[in-house]
C-alpha cells in the first residue's frame, strides 16, 4: 500500500541535541511538507519542497533544517537552536498539479527530557 | 492577508442529530477549500473540497460541505452524526501568494473537536 511513513513515533530530545524525524513516502509525489501542531494552534508549516534538491521555509522555520536529497524523503532535523520543540511533527506529501489534497503521515511527537 | 478561521473550538452534537462545523476565509482572489479530519495520535486525512462550480460538495464517510461566496464560508455538515464522527476537524484554504500560487500549500485552520454524544 502506498503512503507516508514517519519515525520514530515518540522521540526524546536532550538539551543541547539535534535530533532528525524521518519522512518516507511511496506515493511518487513531487511535493513534501512539514508541519508543527501544538494544542489549540493547528497546524503551522515549518518547511516544504516542491521538487529534490529544492525547498522553502515555511511560517515557523527558525530552529529546524531540512533536506531533499531524494524524491521519497524529506528529513527534518530539529536543532538546539529551537527552544521549545515538544510538539507533534506531522509530514505530508502531494502531486505537483494544484488543488490535489496533501497525503499525511501518522506524526511523531518530540519531547523534551 | 489570507486566513481560515474555525470559530468554534468545540462542537457537541448529539449521535443521530444533524452536525455543522463552521469554517470562514479570507483570500483574494478565488478560494481553494479543503476539510481534513484527525483522530486521536494520528495524521490528518482528507475529506474533500472545493475548487469550482457546485457549492455543496460531498465527500467522504458522509460528510458535506456548502460553499458560500458572499458570507465566506465553507462549512462542513452531515446529516446525522455517528460517535464515530468524534474528532478534530481542520479547514484549509490553498496559499495563492506564495511561488505565484502554484504549489499545494495550504493554510490551515487552528481545528474544531467534534464529539457526538451517544
Amino acid at each position: 500500500d502506498g503512503g507516508i511513513t514517519q519515525s520514530p513515533k515518540y522521540l526524546f530530545r536532550k538539551e543541547g541535541q539535534n535530533v532528525t524525524l524521518s519522512c518516507e513516502q511511496n506515493l511518487n509525489h513531487d511535493a513534501m511538507y512539514w508541519y508543527r501542531q501544538d494544542p489549540g494552534q493547528g497546524l503551522r508549516l515549518i518547511y516544504y519542497s516542491q521538487i529534490v534538491n529544492d525547498f522553502q521555509k515555511g511560517d515557523i522555520a527558525e530552529g529546524y533544517s531540512v533536506s531533499r536529497e531524494k524524491k521519497e524523503s524529506f528529513p527534518l532535523t530539529v536543532t538546539s537552536a529551537q527552544k521549545n520543540p515538544t510538539a507533534f511533527y506531522l509530514c505530508a506529501s502531494s502531486i505537483a498539479t494544484v488543488n490535489q489534497p496533501q497525503h499525511f503521515g501518522d506524526g511523531t511527537r518530540l519531547s523534551i527530557l | 492577508a489570507q486566513s481560515v478561521a474555525q470559530p468554534e473550538d468545540q462542537v457537541n452534537v448529539a449521535e443521530g442529530n444533524p452536525l455543522t462545523v463552521k469554517c470562514t476565509y479570507s483570500v483574494s482572489g478565488n478560494p481553494y477549500l479543503f476539510w481534513y479530519v484527525q483522530y486521536p495520535n494520528r495524521g490528518l486525512q482528507f475529506l474533500l473540497k472545493y475548487i469550482t462550480g457546485d457549492n455543496l460538495v460531498k465527500g467522504s464517510y458522509g460528510f458535506e460541505a456548502e460553499f458560500n461566496k458572499s458570507q465566506t464560508s465553507f462549512h462542513l455538515k452531515k446529516p446525522s452524526a455517528l460517535v464515530s464522527d468524534s474528532a478534530l476537524y481542520f479547514c484549509a484554504v490553498r496559499d495563492l501568494l506564495n511561488y505565484g500560487g502554484a504549489t499545494n500549500k495550504l493554510i490551515f485552520g487552528t481545528g474544531t473537536l467534534l464529539a457526538v454524544q451517544p
